[in-house]
């Protein structure tokens, strides 16, 4: 069964430093996304990207944070200069387009858990 | 992107109970409303979704119960397992452009044998 991959598994960095998670989508899928899990709290949206260019972001997704499609497989999530409340588990996710009014499931990687220390 | 409230935080049962979580959201623009199932470690995977175009869907012992009008929809598990012991989020996504689910705060759900 295809599925999202991301890596690393866990990511500890020094605050202020940079660092990018990877992740490589499902192969046919054209939609991608960044979301974020705090220990404990919900999913929250980051962003999302589709044919090259950001489809739409929410409020956390500042100018800290870019993404990145740089070859046809990987898709990256880059955060400049890490605070201490970075720290978090990011997921990835694909989906394959819509197609009329028939909606597509978002897949999910298994995170990538950044801690800032 | 508009909030989705779901409830209760916390849910503990008795092996061959039910399980029931409840969502409210506002966006009258939302058209697609899964659950996510997620276990420690691992990243959300979707469990059953519905559209609102019909008031119940029902896989196993997995339903979705959906009221238009009052903008909430609830998920039943039927005779809950240990195995189903896992963060359950409600999610709800617009029509038209791309699928962004807004997720709901999740509820941690403990199925005692």
């Amino acid at each position: 069964e295809p599925e999202v991959t991301q890596t690393p598994s866990h990511q500890v960095t020094q605050m202020g430093q940079e660092v990018i998670l990877r992740c490589v989508p499902i192969s046919n899928h054209l939609y991608f996304y960044w979301y974020r899990q705090i220990l404990g709290q919900k999913v929250e949206f980051l962003v999302s990207f589709y044919n090259n260019e950001i489809s739409e972001k929410s409020e956390i997704f500042d100018d800290q944070f870019s993404v990145e499609r740089p070859d046809g497989s990987n898709f990256t999530l880059k955060i400049r200069s890490t605070k201490l409340e970075d720290s978090a588990m990011y997921f990835c996710a694909s989906s394959s387009p819509r197609t009329g009014t028939e909606n597509t499931e978002a897949f999910f990687g298994q995170g990538t858990r950044l801690t800032v220390v | 992107q508009q909030q989705v409230k779901q409830s209760p935080q916390s849910l503990i049962v008795q092996k061959g109970g039910i399980s029931i979580i409840n969502c409210a959201y506002e966006n009258t623009a939302f058209d697609y409303f899964p659950w996510y199932q997620q276990f420690p470690g691992k990243g959300p995977a979707l469990l059953i979704a519905i559209r609102p175009d019909v008031s119940e869907k029902k896989e196993g012992r997995f339903t979705i119960s959906f009221n238009k009008s009052a903008k909430q929809f609830s998920l039943h598990i039927m005779d809950s397992q240990p195995g189903d012991s896992a963060t359950y989020f409600c999610a709800a996504s617009p029509s038209g452009g791309s699928y962004i689910p807004t997720f709901g705060r999740g509820t941690s759900l403990i199925v005692h044998p």
